[in-house]
């Protein structure tokens, strides 16, 4: 199975900042890679699939990057509603992984 | 609208089994793989099942294998989880989802807690 590790865990950030976010897979995965924002007791939400594609609907202030092994989603500058959990997850291969999740709090 | 409403959750004994149902609308359910992705309380996300358009391919996370089903009836426009010898680690809020182009999951259920207990 190939194995998604996210870095940080958490991090702590203001309104206004821009904010990188990792994901390396243990093996490499090409451009299947996709990004999910979940808030508390809701569904994920689908931001970027194929490592780099903006999910219609998601503002611009969302972008992805990367291929191979190494990936990264990055905001812009953040808003107040961006505040919530965010994952990865591979496509390449079956099983579907994800990353263990970001927690993006309010400094 | 994509709509995806999951029911069939609730409160089971180990050993156990609970059926699944995931109801489909707003687009051609019989074009899309569909997905069941679990959460347990409080950890991330766990890919569980997924299915071709027709049903002729289906695969499963190893810690499901043999013990849950995954099934659908494109007639109906629903999807299925049948979960059978269930133990407690299989408790999780449970989300039917569809698979996108770029096989991700594009739209999710609202979920449903599935709990296994004495």
């Amino acid at each position: 199975d190939i194995q998604m590790t996210q870095s940080p865990s958490s991090v702590s950030a203001s309104v206004g900042d821009r904010v990188t976010i990792t994901c390396r897979a243990s093996q490499g995965i090409s451009s299947w890679l996709a990004w999910y924002q979940q808030k508390p007791g809701k569904a994920p939400k689908l931001l970027i699939y194929a490592a780099s594609s903006l999910q219609s609907g998601v503002p611009s202030r969302f972008s992805g990057s990367g291929s191979g092994t190494d990936f990264t989603l990055t905001i812009s500058s953040l808003q107040p509603e961006d505040f919530a959990t965010y994952y990865c997850q591979q496509a390449n291969s079956f099983p579907r992984t994800f990353g263990q999740g970001t927690r993006l709090e309010i400094k | 609208e994509v709509q995806l409403v999951e029911s069939g959750g609730g409160l089971v004994q180990p050993g156990g089994s609970l059926r699944l149902s995931c109801a489909a609308s707003g687009f051609t359910f019989s074009s899309y793989w569909m997905s069941w992705v679990r959460q347990a309380p409080g950890k991330g996300l766990e890919w569980v099942a997924n299915i071709k358009q027709d049903g002729s391919e289906k695969y499963y996370v190893d810690s499901v294998k043999g013990r849950f089903t995954i099934s659908r009836d494109n007639a109906k426009n629903s999807l299925y989880l049948q979960m059978n010898s269930l133990r407690a680690e299989d408790t999780a809020v449970y989300y039917c989802a569809r698979d996108g182009y770029g096989e991700d999951f594009d739209y999710w259920g609202q979920g449903t807690l599935v709990t296994v207990s004495s």
